[in-house]
């Protein structure tokens, strides 16, 4: 059974600081995995899909990286800004199923 | 333009009662689901469509029945309505059933049972 984990669960940091968001997972045979971002009272919006085929996937600022042997993805935010504050989702797609099992979430604050 | 739409946004009921929330997708995707993210957020699927054919029906009490009238909507039904059903409730599409691909989410209903 897929088990999802986020650590750290929550995340303060500077404006402009490069930060590192983990999710780890515990069956590597994997379709894919998308990385979230929820607002607080909004729904989720996809940020990036990385296929298990890839290592890793840019959008902007962003970078998603994914080792399937080690069960592990990150997420690199660069120059962090307060518009960034959110929760973080990370959500794996187990090969055979049509479902994405979601991870446990990373709130992340940048402060001004 | 609203991608996924859902109905109502807030949802304030007594135990007992039966409800329905509904969703509708513009995006042309052949592929819907029902999500619950519980008071500590974790977010679980509960049923997926594709094109009208149910495809994911997780462990889900049977007082929870969706509907899909065509494949641009995907409604919920509850019957019996019990305080553990507080929750936030998402639905999201996605372009093809067999492939898990990129998800779009509606922007929730929050059910609260008093």
């Amino acid at each position: 059974k897929q088990e999802v984990t986020q650590i750290p669960a929550a995340l303060s940091v500077p404006e402009g600081e490069n930060l590192v968001l983990n999710c780890s997972f515990t069956d590597s045979a994997i379709y894919n995995l998308q990385w979230f971002r929820q607002d607080p009272g909004k729904g989720l919006t996809s940020l990036l899909l990385i296929q298990s085929s890839q290592r890793e996937q840019t959008s902007g600022r962003l970078n998603a990286s994914l080792d399937k042997s080690s069960g592990r993805s990150t997420l690199y935010i660069a120059a962090s800004q307060p518009g960034d504050s959110a929760t973080y989702l990370c959500a794996v797609g187990t090969s055979g199923t049509y479902k994405y099992i979601f991870g446990t979430g990373t709130r992340l604050k940048v402060l001004a | 333009d609203t991608a996924v739409s859902q109905t109502p946004k807030y949802l304030v009921t007594q135990m007992g009662n039966d409800k329905s929330i509904k969703c509708e997708q513009n995006l042309g995707h052949d592929t819907m689901y029902w999500y619950k993210q519980d008071s500590k957020k974790f977010l679980k699927i509960m049923f997926s469509y594709n094109n009208k054919e149910l495809i994911i029906n997780e462990t889900v009490p049977n007082r929870f029945s969706p509907k899909s009238p065509d494949k641009a909507h995907l409604n919920l039904h509850i019957n019996s309505l019990e305080l553990g059903d507080s929750a936030v409730y998402f639905c999201a599409s996605s372009q093809g059933g067999a492939r898990l691909e990129t998800q779009y989410f509606g922007p929730g209903t929050r059910l609260l049972v008093l």
